[in-house]
């Protein structure tokens, strides 16, 4: 199975302030059709997830721009350029080019 | 809105069996594949399990196969999953989600609320 590594595990940001999670794959996740299919969620506290980016870059519907991703192959990074209250929570990576689709740890982001 | 709204989580004995059950609602269930993933306390996310639109493609997670069953009514928009043979290890809350219809492996879009099963004698 792929393994997914984020980093770091947990993000202590000051409101305002920038966040960046690493997320790195131990293959690549580059498809044969071309696309990467690297998707990061984000939990709340007592939430399920939801889907925040997906290959990649493309931001789902109603998802602030201030989240944005980026990477190819193997590394991946998800940032948020100016951390609200409401961006509390664990953000999960996940691919889902190779059989099965696995996880990272997640990185619990907090304010400190 | 798309809504999928699990049931069936409870408190069951090391060996027993529990079904739970996923009922979907705001989109054309028939036209896209399932996923169950679960998240055992204080711990991240696992794919349990996933089956497409007709019900003839299914795969399940090493850590489950040949004890979980995983199934849909597509008259009653409906997604289960047949939990058999349960251990301590099982014991997580389990998400119903739909896929998004572009990852060869594992697409998520949506998720449901989920649903708490916990093994325990």
């Amino acid at each position: 199975d792929v393994v997914m590594t984020q980093s770091p595990l947990s993000l202590p940001v000051t409101l305002g302030q920038p966040a960046s999670i690493s997320c790195r794959s131990s293959q690549s996740l580059v498809y044969r059709d071309g696309n990467t299919y690297l998707n990061w969620f984000q939990q709340r506290p007592g939430q399920s997830p939801r889907r925040l980016i997906y290959k990649v870059s493309t931001r789902d519907s109603g998802v602030p721009d201030r989240f944005s991703g980026s990477g190819s192959g193997t590394d991946f990074t998800l940032k948020i350029s100016r951390v609200e209250a409401e961006d509390v929570g664990i953000y999960y990576c996940m691919q889902g080019t190779h059989w099965p689709g696995t996880f990272g740890q997640g990185t619990k982001v907090e304010i400190k | 809105e798309v809504q999928l709204v699990e049931s069936g989580g409870g408190l069951v004995k090391p060996g027993g069996s529990l079904r739970l059950s996923c009922a979907a609602s705001g989109f054309t269930f028939n036209t896209y594949s399932m996923n169950w993933v679960r998240q055992a306390p204080g711990k991240g996310l696992e794919w349990v399990s996933s089956i497409n639109n007709r019900g003839s493609s299914i795969y399940y997670a090493e850590s489950v196969k040949g004890r979980f069953t995983i199934s849909r009514d597509n008259a009653k928009n409906s997604l289960y999953l047949q939990m058999t043979s349960l251990r301590v290890e099982d014991t997580a809350v389990y998400y119903c989600s739909r896929d998004d219809k572009m990852a060869p492996a594992l697409g998520i879009d949506y998720w449901g609320q989920g649903t708490l099963v916990t093994v325990s004698s």
